[in-house]
């Protein structure tokens, strides 16, 4: 069973340009979110994907979109690229589990992520 | 708005001893809480999760976690580390459903483990 995959690994852009990342979720999970997580630090969520609609979106301004495909993969779009958005970019997928006392729960896995480095 | 704090940026321990992690959380509703590894240019690892079932968790590689509501802490620890245990280690917070989606992690800043030999 293969686990939550990123594409490409590594990806060298220029300020201003627009970038599109890749992920595919582990077989059988429904929800995919993304992490940025900058050099030294702990990730920050950037927007979760259910059932094909954003359902969720921390902050982060607009030049971060997103789309999730009825396979459940899902696409990072960054535009007008900053320096500031060097960074490690982490796709997380999971699948909702709602226990017996009716509360949910979810075990979330983490691809490898992408480098993407702005200069 | 959740938030984690993990006390100490580096911790260094010798092969063998005790290890302790510590994460305090801060939230208006009842928590998940998770603690993560990420070894270099890698992605992060479930070592385990707590989700409202027993409070002291057990997780992979000899790893556990205790539930304190009281201290709202989550602090981990292993009886005995190994020099495969050095990484980054996060603890993270999310907060109960809505209804079939999965809420966000809110990550701490980490803290690098560093063994001794």
């Amino acid at each position: 069973d293969a686990g939550v995959t990123q594409s490409p690994t590594h990806l060298i852009k220029t300020r201003g340009q627009q970038v599109t990342l890749r992920c595919s979720p582990k077989s059988g999970h429904d929800t995919v979110s993304w992490y940025q997580q900058a050099l030294g630090q702990g990730p920050q969520f950037i927007f979760q994907y259910y059932e094909e609609e954003e359902r969720q979106r921390g902050n982060f301004p607009d030049r971060f979109s997103g789309h999730q495909f009825p396979n459940y993969s899902s696409e990072l779009n960054v535009n007008a690229l900053l320096l500031g958005d060097s960074a490690l970019y982490l796709c997380a997928s999971s699948l909702v589990v709602i226990d017996g006392s009716g509360r949910g729960s979810d075990t979330r896995y983490f691809g490898p992520g992408t480098r993407l480095t702005v200069l | 708005a959740q938030s984690v704090t993990q006390l100490g940026s580096h911790v260094s321990v010798s092969e063998g001893a005790l290890v302790l992690l510590r994460c305090n959380y801060s939230s208006s509703v009842p928590p998940y809480l998770f603690w993560y590894v990420q070894y270099p240019n890698q992605g992060l690892q479930l070592l385990l999760k707590y989700t409202s079932a027993a409070t002291l968790v057990k997780g992979i590689n000899d790893f556990e976690a205790e539930f304190k509501k009281s201290e709202t802490s989550f602090h981990l620890t292993k009886p005995s580390a190994h020099m495969s245990d050095a990484a980054e280690y996060f603890c993270a917070v999310s907060i109960a459903f809505s209804g079939g989606g999965a809420d966000g992690l809110t990550f701490g800043k980490g803290t690098h483990l560093i063994i001794q030999p």
